[in-house]
């Protein structure tokens, strides 16, 4: 089945503790993205890459980092988190061969609390 | 800049009656449009898009959008809600334009009534 997966689906943390959500796809996917959600404020997009070792800053960049070592993998780091960061979080991928209107794949979300 | 904007933060129908959700938006070329439903606990789905051609586009579960260009606006309609299309709804645009990023709006929820 095609799909995108992100782990893990809920997380509680502290301010200041390292971490990483995965998200994978099983879709060869060039493009893949993540977005935060939060009520009132739609998604906005974190990060983005285009293809492998091809990341650039989305909307709201500030605290994350993210990687591209693998075409199916794109983990978002959030290095030192704070409160500000509680949100539910997605991936999301899009094949670019048929231009800029294919459709994005969203993963389920992560439900991050940061207390 | 490009921007979407959905108007209304909810929309309350009763099951049977036909549904609309309003979005509008503005770019300064010529825009793909897509809409998105999210139920609860999962992620996004798309729904439906328009890229050129006709301005009634048809899409899953029985929805359909019509693009209008001289009001700037892509609303989402369905003949007939079903209690089961209950759930938020997200408007988004992006220019035909390399580099450009698909910008949601901040979603419309839709409650159908039995």
């Amino acid at each position: 089945e095609a799909q995108v997966t992100q782990n893990p689906r809920y997380l509680i943390t502290v301010t200041g503790k390292k971490l990483t959500v995965t998200c994978s796809q099983n879709m060869n996917h060039e493009y893949m993205s993540w977005y935060r959600q939060d009520p009132g404020l739609g998604l906005r997009q974190i990060y983005y890459s285009m293809n492998v070792e091809a990341t650039d800053k989305g909307d709201v960049p500030e605290g994350y980092k993210v990687s591209r070592k693998e075409k199916r993998n794109f983990p978002l780091i959030l290095e030192s988190p704070s409160p500000n960061q509680t949100s539910l979080y997605f991936c999301a991928s899009r094949s670019t061969g048929t231009g800029l209107n294919s459709p994005l794949h969203f993963g389920n979300g992560t439900r991050l609390t940061v207390t | 800049a490009q921007s979407v904007a959905q108007p209304e933060d909810q929309v309350n129908v009763a099951e049977g009656n036909p549904l609309t959700v309003k979005c509008t938006y503005s770019v300064s070329g010529n825009p793909y449009l897509f809409w998105y439903v999210q139920y609860p606990n999962r992620g996004l789905q798309f729904l439906l898009k328009y890229i050129t051609g006709d301005n009634l586009v048809k899409g899953s579960y029985g929805f359909e959008a019509e693009f209008n260009k001289s009001q700037t606006s892509f609303h989402l309609k369905k003949p007939s809600a079903l209690v089961s299309d209950s759930a938020l709804y997200f408007c988004a645009v992006r220019l035909n334009q390399a580099g450009t990023a698909l910008i949601f709006g901040k979603g419309t929820t839709l409650s159908v009534s039995s």
